[in-house]
């Protein structure tokens, strides 16, 4: 079956504009997660979704990072006026609930690179 | 706070010969523990999980892992790599709420023909 997938996979957007990263789950899962992966922080969670109710949104970086899910599938991530240290793959994952039971499938990431 | 630590950061191999990676963590309580692999372009994708019980857990591809307590370590070993094993591995500690997954940095592996 289909499989997490993410768009665009990659971005290159100037410094100071909004970016929306887009995240399509497996059908079915409930839960959703964001990751961070750069060379300089390694991979790191940003936020997660159970349903479309993110309980706890400290892991984003800024408050220009903001992120909705909606019907329970779809999510999109959306940077605020990029600056260059946004830079980085942003991965999505998916799982069936958020028991460790369940494992993460994760997208293929976008590349954002802010110029 | 949880943390993960993989200490080696690059480790090249022969192929045929064996690999461990090694993965310390730190965390108070018993860990749900993850490795996974990320080849070139790709996703993460899940070798193997620990939760409880048996502490030598078999994963897809010929990998396994062996918790130890003790170390606070779960390395991950292969009898024998192959070529297409060259990827970059990433042990991961479950937190407390909603499943998310704190990672260490990552051991990229090369295979030597």
């Amino acid at each position: 079956g289909a499989g997490v997938s993410q768009s665009p996979s990659n971005k290159v957007t100037e410094k100071g504009k909004d970016v929306e990263l887009r995240c399509d789950p497996i059908s079915g899962h409930t839960a959703l997660y964001w990751y961070r992966q750069s060379l300089g922080q390694g991979l790191e969670f940003l936020i997660y979704f159970q349903g479309n109710s993110a309980p706890d949104k400290s892991g984003l970086p800024s408050d220009r990072f903001s992120a909705e899910r909606t019907g329970g599938s779809v999510s999109t991530l959306t940077i605020q006026r990029t600056q260059q240290e946004d830079s980085a793959v942003y991965l999505c994952a998916s799982s069936f609930g958020l028991a460790a039971a369940y494992e993460q499938y994760f997208g293929p990431g976008t590349r954002l690179t802010v110029t | 706070a949880q943390s993960v630590t993989q200490p080696d950061i690059h480790i090249t191999v022969s192929e045929g010969a064996s690999l461990e990676l090694r993965c310390n963590y730190s965390y108070g309580a018993t860990p749900y523990l993850f490795w996974y692999v990320q080849s070139p372009g790709q996703g993460l994708q899940l070798l193997l999980k620990y939760f409880s019980g048996d502490t030598l857990v078999q994963g897809i591809k010929g990998f396994e892992a062996e918790f130890k307590r003790s170390q606070s370590s779960f390395n991950l070993r292969k009898p024998s790599v192959h070529w297409s094993d060259a990827a970059e591995y990433f042990c991961a500690v479950e937190q407390n709420a909603g499943n998310m997954l704190t990672f260490g940095g990552g051991t990229r592996l090369m295979v030597k023909p």
